[in-house]
């Protein structure tokens, strides 16, 4: 069963075209991640909540926003997407302390035309 | 900031074994974990270390040194299913941030 739930998988959308990604859990876990995977890069962190509490990494543009309007759920608003925006977005959970994991959604993979 | 450093990719033969290196600079530790990530799915977690020494769990091993930086994946037996990016993956003195290092494409050949 599923327990990080990214949707959609593939997205489409136009140069400067606000999109939404979505994630939702089912583990019930405080910490939740965005991060941004480029083809034969590393996942790279745009931002991670601890419950409620946001974290920006210091080089994640303004131009990505993130909302976690309860446990489960978390978004990725991409206010005016580029062409260098396209990439696999993957969203990840975990408990807190340090021998926790993290788990990964499926990813949406986001094509900017 | 971090600094993790994994070669960028291995061959080896179906059954043989293959070592993949990871190296790491990082403000603080708070363990080191492995993923394997197949092209276009999202990773999956193989293994985490956060004292010195080796942890086998059946076919994969990870050993790790913290004095050193240095960790390495072991892959056993491998089998064609092996072929995948390997992400070692350390978190630093804030234990909920997790950084990656680029990966290591492994290809088992026949």
């Amino acid at each position: 069963d599923a327990m990080v739930i990214q949707n959609p998988r593939y997205q489409v959308t136009q140069f400067g075209k606000p999109v939404t990604l979505s994630c939702s859990q089912t583990l019930n876990h405080n910490v939740m991640y965005w991060y941004q995977q480029k083809s034969s890069q590393a996942p790279k962190l745009l931002f991670h909540y601890y419950d409620k509490d946001f974290n920006n990494e210091a080089d994640t543009p303004d131009n990505f926003q993130s909302r976690r309007p309860n446990t489960s759920f978390c978004f990725l608003d991409i206010r005016s997407p580029g062409l260098g925006d396209a990439a696999m977005y993957l969203c990840a959970t975990s408990r807190q302390g340090k021998g926790t994991e993290a788990f990964f959604g499926q990813g949406t993979r986001l094509t900017v035309v | 900031g971090q600094n993790i450093d994994q070669p960028t990719e291995m061959t080896a033969t179906e059954g043989a074994i293959v070592q993949i290196n990871c190296t790491y600079q990082t403000s603080g530790f708070n363990g080191l974990f492995w993923y394997q990530q197949h092209a276009g799915e999202a990773p999956t977690f193989l293994s985490y270390n956060v004292l010195d020494g080796l942890e086998e769990k059946g076919r994969f091993s990870s050993f790790l040194s913290r004095s050193k930086g240095y960790s390495y994946l072991l892959l056993k037996e491998l089998q064609m299913k092996d072929s995948a990016s390997y992400l070692c993956a350390v978190r630093g003195s804030n234990d909920y941030k997790l950084s990656f290092g680029a990966g290591t494409t492994v290809t088992v050949r026949a």
